[in-house]
């Protein structure tokens, strides 16, 4: 099993409706993360929490929220789906300094 | 504003030759530095992790230097093969926060 399982891997969804991501992990670790790629863009931060009771805005929160339910469940949610939300969304794992690891992403097509 | 660099952005060489990435950030106050390896449509795996106290890092044919003075950070990969081909990512953490930046990646492709 992976240690940062996504789910769902794939999801396709209209315009105004609410999804959430799910991430999950194994690693112990107390820092997780949720990043969005595009394409010519890069990977960029949404939110980040450091344990249940600490969450943060990334560079890219707004229309996002997040929930910490506990130590290894981190979940993201658009409240309303916009066509520009249409990405790769990665959850990542770390410890303070240490090597951060990532689940294998979850494609979102907003329609 | 920390900002990452890539360059080149897309590499292709024959099988067996020796390449190297590159990696350049504006702000040498980093804590660490990652390369990491993308396929197609899928996750990021994690190559190389190198702290702001280390020169380098290896691991099998892969090689990280870390130079935080010019902000400047290569992959070596020796001896490329055709499975290597793959989208190398470079990534610093900066502040408290421990967050990665994210260059936008070096798209390899080795031909057999």
């Amino acid at each position: 099993d992976a240690d940062v399982t996504q789910t769902p891997r794939n999801r396709i969804t209209k315009t105004g409706k609410r999804i959430m991501l799910e991430c999950s992990q194994t690693k112990g670790h107390d820092r997780m993360y949720w990043y969005r790629q595009d394409p010519g863009l890069g990977l960029r931060l949404i939110y980040y929490s450091f344990d249940v009771k600490d969450i943060n805005k990334g560079e890219i929160s707004d229309g996002y929220s997040v929930s910490r339910q506990a130590q290894a469940k981190f979940s993201l949610s658009l409240e309303s789906a916009i066509p520009n939300q249409t990405a790769l969304y990665f959850c990542a794992t770390s410890r303070r300094q240490g090597e951060a690891f990532f689940g294998q992403g979850t494609r979102l097509t907003v329609v | 504003k920390q900002e990452v660099t890539q360059i080149p952005a897309a590499l292709s060489v024959p099988e067996g030759e020796n390449l190297v990435l590159n990696c350049s950030f504006t702000d040498s106050a980093i804590y660490n530095l990652q390369w990491f390896r993308q396929d197609p449509g899928k996750g990021l795996t994690s190559l190389l992790l190198i702290q702001s106290s280390q020169r380098e890092q290896t691991s099998g044919r892969l090689n990280a230097s870390l130079d935080k003075s010019s902000g400047r950070s290569t992959l070596y990969i020796a001896a490329s093969q055709p499975g290597d081909s793959a989208t190398y990512l470079c990534a610093v953490r900066v502040d408290s926060s421990y967050k990665l930046i994210f260059g936008s990646g070096t798209r390899l492709l080795v031909r057999p």
